[in-house]
């Protein structure tokens, strides 16, 4: 089993550009986590799924959107990116009480 | 104030040293984790409690619920353990976390 996966590991967008990261998970879980990592913060949950065809907002949802038309993935969407979305992202899936992290996506909105 | 407090930042220690991490929590919990993050990045879960003490190999992980606290304990540190160590604390699907502490075994 792969885990979850992010896709891009890395990018740089500039002011106003849009784009989408993708997680994937191949272990069938409902749950499904975004978060953003800041310096001397803590993870911050940015949206959420409870399963396919379902999301909710978190803690910080402005700016961002989400999809999760397919149980195995779960799309976060920027729509007009911000200096302020300079973060790294993190996805999760989760069954139970544990959670599996993918290894994250750096992202830099200059 | 945040919801999750850890304390400290900061820890240097060195090798064979008895390690201990704080966590404190201001809201209700259904469960509280421990989560390691790597130099590289990735992060792993470690320990899931809602109540007692849990132990895998030389990590020892403790929660006290009506003190709102749990403690996150290393035996024989190795320089293998320099992470960041993650506490966070889980309400149904709401997950609020620490900023972490910074863990540096020295050999």
């Amino acid at each position: 089993n792969a885990g979850v996966t992010q896709t891009p590991k890395f990018r740089v967008l500039k002011t106003g550009q849009s784009m989408t990261l993708l997680c994937a998970q191949d272990m069938n879980h409902e749950y499904m986590y975004w978060y953003r990592q800041d310096p001397g913060m803590g993870l911050r949950l940015i949206h959420y799924s409870v399963g396919e065809g379902t999301t909710a907002k978190g803690e910080v949802p402005d700016g961002y959107n989400v999809s999760r038309l397919k149980k195995q993935n779960f799309l976060l969407g920027l729509e007009s990116a911000a200096p302020s979305q300079t973060s790294v992202y993190f996805c999760a899936s989760r069954i139970h009480y544990e959670q599996y992290f993918g290894p994250g996506t750096r992202l830099t909105v200059t | 104030k945040n919801e999750v407090e850890q304390s400290p930042q900061n820890l240097t220690a060195q090798e064979g040293e008895f390690i201990t991490i704080n966590c404190s929590y201001s809201v209700g919990i259904s469960a509280l984790h421990w989560l390691q993050q790597h130099p590289g990045g990735g992060i792993v879960s470690l320990f899931m409690l809602s109540s007692g003490k849990k132990k895998h190999g030389r990590l020892i992980a403790t929660i006290n619920i009506q003190e709102k606290h749990s403690s996150l304990h290393i035996t024989a540190s190795h320089p293998r353990d320099s992470a960041v160590y993650i506490c966070a604390v889980r309400n149904n699907n709401d997950m609020r976390f620490g900023a972490g502490t910074r863990l540096t075994v020295k050999p």
